[in-house]
């Protein structure tokens, strides 16, 4: 079965930082595009960062110099280091797959919660 | 990276057809046949219902279409049912690799 599962959340105190993981079964994440999304408190989905096949990285605005996407291929896990977290941080993190460029997002996990509050 | 923008809240009866806008500019949805929608239950993992504007992926009701006009991207669905109730998101590749969601709305079935 292809699936994904999240796995790091939790609370952190602003300034904190947090690495948030992806496992995924039943495929292999190097032939994907792999995508972070979250969702805050009563809010939308809001994109966060794109782990391209290639190895080439890509950030929203309000996540980069901040965020770091990665992947280990051994473990073929996705992460996501999330440092001096802020409060507007606070969400739900999904990882997402989409198998070429420009499909949509066809596997989504069921989210990891961050919470960012002192 | 403005949000795309969404009415709110949308509402049929079942068996009714109702169409969700997502509107953006030029530098999105405008300059790219790359929008997907997605359909997501609370609590549970968002589902991909179109992809590429118009593309409908294996195992998705034919009951679920999407098109675009310009600035403006569309999903209509028909024949409503109890279980289209949802909050339904749409997403525009918006260049330099960087992508944008819509503001969400939410489908109650009356």
């Amino acid at each position: 079965e292809v699936q994904l599962v999240e796995s790091g959340g939790g609370l952190i105190q602003p300034g904190g930082s947090l690495r948030l993981s992806c496992a995924a079964s039943g495929f292999s994440m190097i032939g994907n595009y792999m995508t972070w999304v979250r969702q805050a408190p009563g809010k939308g989905l809001e994109w966060v960062s794109v782990l391209y096949t290639g190895g080439s990285k890509y950030y929203a605005d309000s996540v980069k110099g901040r965020f770091t996407i990665s992947r280990d291929d051994s473990k073929n896990t996705l992460y996501l280091q999330m440092n001096n977290l802020r409060a507007e941080d606070t969400a739900v993190y999904f990882c997402a797959r989409s198998p070429n460029f420009g499909d949509g997002m066809d596997v989504w996990g069921q989210g990891t919660t961050v919470s960012v509050s002192s | 990276q403005s949000a795309l923008t969404q009415p709110a809240s949308v509402s049929g009866s079942p068996g009714q057809s109702i169409t969700i806008s997502c509107t953006g500019t030029s530098s999105d949805i405008g300059s790219f046949n790359l929008v997907s929608w997605y359909q997501h239950h609370p609590g549970k993992a968002p589902k991909l219902m179109i992809c590429e504007v118009t593309k409908r992926p294996s195992g998705v009701s034919s009951r679920f279409s999407g098109s675009k006009s310009g600035n403006t991207a569309s999903l209509t669905i028909s024949g409503l049912q109890a279980d289209d109730e949802a909050d339904y998101y749409c997403c525009s590749y918006a260049g330099s690799s960087t992508y944008v969601f819509g503001t969400g709305t939410k489908v109650t079935v009356l």
